[in-house]
C-alpha cells in the first residue's frame, strides 16, 4: 500500500514553459486535492475533486488546471508557468475524513 | 472569503512546558481536523472535531472544538523534542481552510 504518490518530487521551470505534476492514490478514495504551501501561508487549496471525472475550484485556482480521468489520478497542469508559483505542491486524497498527503513537489520557476 | 486564523504563528519552548494553539473562523464550521508536518515532511492527520464543545485526547495532546464551533485547540502537556514541527488546523466549509500554522520548537 503506496498511499498517495507524487511525481516529480523535483522540477525546475523557466518562466512560460508548461508542464503537469502527477498524483496517484491506492486506497480508492472518492475525493482528491491539489495544494500549494508558501512560507507562513499554510496550505492553500488550488483545485480539488469529489469523484472521477469532476474537478472544482478552489481558493487559488488561477493559472492551473486539473484532470481526473481515473479514480486513482489527479492531474495538476501549469500552461505557461510563472515565478509567482513557485511553492511546494501537495496532493491529497480522502473519503468523508482525513486526508492522506503525498510526499509533495518542490517547483522552482524562473 | 472563508478564513481560519490560527495563533500564535512561532512558539518555542522548553522541553517540559506545555503548549497550545488556537484556531478562530468568523463563521461557523461543519468540522475542523489537525495536522503536524514535521521539517521537510508532509501534513499528517491527527483529528477531526464535528460536535459542538467536543474534547479529544490522545496521550499528551488535547483537542478542543468551542460551543459555537468557530474556535479549536489544540494543546499538548509536557512537550517533548518530538513534538517539534507545524501543527495546522484545517476549517470545513465544504471544502477545507488551512490556518496559517504553529511552528513549534522545543529545546532539550
Amino acid at each position: 500500500n503506496a498511499g498517495v504518490t507524487q511525481t516529480p518530487k523535483f522540477r525546475v521551470l523557466k518562466t512560460g514553459q508548461s508542464m503537469t505534476l502527477l498524483c496517484a492514490q491506492d486506497m480508492n478514495h472518492e475525493y482528491m486535492y491539489w495544494y500549494r504551501q508558501d512560507p507562513g501561508m499554510g496550505l492553500r487549496l488550488i483545485h480539488y475533486s469529489v469523484g472521477e471525472g469532476t474537478t472544482a475550484k478552489g481558493e487559488v485556482p488561477d493559472g492551473y488546471n486539473v484532470s481526473r480521468l481515473k479514480k486513482q489520478n489527479f492531474l495538476l497542469g501549469l500552461e505557461s508557468a510563472a515565478p509567482s508559483q513557485t511553492s511546494v505542491y501537495f496532493c491529497a486524497s480522502s473519503y468523508l475524513g482525513p486526508q492522506y498527503f503525498g510526499p509533495g513537489t518542490r517547483l522552482t520557476v524562473l | 472569503g472563508q478564513q481560519v486564523m490560527q495563533i500564535p504563528q512561532y512558539q518555542h519552548v522548553q522541553e517540559g512546558e506545555d503548549f497550545t494553539t488556537y484556531c478562530n473562523s468568523s463563521t461557523t464550521l461543519s468540522n475542523i481536523q489537525w495536522y503536524k508536518q514535521r521539517p521537510g515532511g508532509h501534513p499528517v492527520f491527527l483529528i477531526q472535531l464535528v460536535k459542538s464543545g467536543e474534547v479529544k485526547k490522545q496521550k499528551r495532546l488535547t483537542f478542543q472544538f468551542g460551543e459555537a464551533k468557530k474556535n479549536s485547540s489544540l494543546h499538548i502537556t509536557a512537550t517533548q523534542t518530538t513534538d517539534v514541527g507545524t501543527y495546522f488546523c484545517a476549517g470545513d466549509f465544504n471544502k477545507f481552510y488551512f490556518g496559517s500554522g504553529t511552528k513549534l520548537n522545543v529545546k532539550p
